[in-house]
């Protein structure tokens, strides 16, 4: 079963933008997705967007449409999901995940704490 | 966006005992191939959600027996049929009949 690992923690001023890496273990980097989740302080789980590993197509919340960009580098087993123009309220645990099946997200990466402050 | 409602947002709930958490749809979540798209997840303190049940009541890899997932149409039902130590933490529904969104999260605590 594939693994994901993600980069360290961030602390961004607001207006910046962020791009936080997920990393796949040995393991076919290919015939999956990857989607991105977001867990704000104190409220729920939130989805972001998500690539298919094998042709790059990317699909996004309308929330985050204008200001997500979410990519993947298949030789390095790595996706990516980059968010701009960033404010206090996007501070966040992120999360990537994979889907086996439609519904399935599991595993999920061990998440990403992006801190934004001025 | 299909929005997701769970009740209670806090449940607690005595070790040994049953627990139930509700999850409604604002809109159907039968998709065009047949399949409804509602999973539940948990999330400890500290580490990532993990998959419990999806497609309404199939448990995941790894799952035990004492979690069951039901439902159709809007209504969905998680239910513990004996609390552990383990199972504190927020539960969330989740639809992924068109695009994906999560329910607020429920609470399960000990008494």
């Amino acid at each position: 079963q594939v693994q994901l690992v993600q980069s360290g923690a961030e602390v961004k001023k607001p207006g910046a933008s962020v791009k936080i890496s997920c990393k796949a273990s040995e393991y076919a980097f290919s015939g999956f997705a990857i989607h991105w989740v977001r867990r704000a302080p104190g409220q729920s789980l939130e989805w972001m967007g998500w690539i298919n590993i094998d042709n790059g197509d990317t699909k996004y919340s309308q929330k985050f449409q204008d200001r997500v960009t979410i990519t993947r580098d298949t030789s390095a087993r790595t996706a990516y999901m980059e968010l701009s123009s960033l404010r206090s309220e996007d501070t966040a645990v992120y999360h990537c995940v994979t889907n086996p099946g439609l519904g399935r997200l599991d595993p999920w990466g061990q998440g990403t704490l992006v801190t934004v402050s001025s | 966006d299909i929005v997701m409602t769970q009740t209670p947002l806090s449940s607690p709930v005595t070790l040994g005992q049953p627990a139930s958490i509700s999850c409604r749809s604002s809109q159907s979540l039968v998709h065009s191939d047949g399949n409804t798209y509602l999973s539940w997840l948990h999330q400890r303190p500290g580490q990532p959600p993990r998959l419990l049940i999806y497609k309404i009541s199939n448990r995941f890899s790894g799952v035990p027996d004492r979690f069951s997932g039901s439902g159709a149409g809007t209504d969905f039902t998680l239910k513990i049929s004996r609390v552990e130590a383990e199972d504190v933490g927020v539960y969330y529904c989740m639809q992924a009949t068109r695009l994906i969104t999560f329910g607020q999260g429920t609470r399960l605590e000990i008494k």
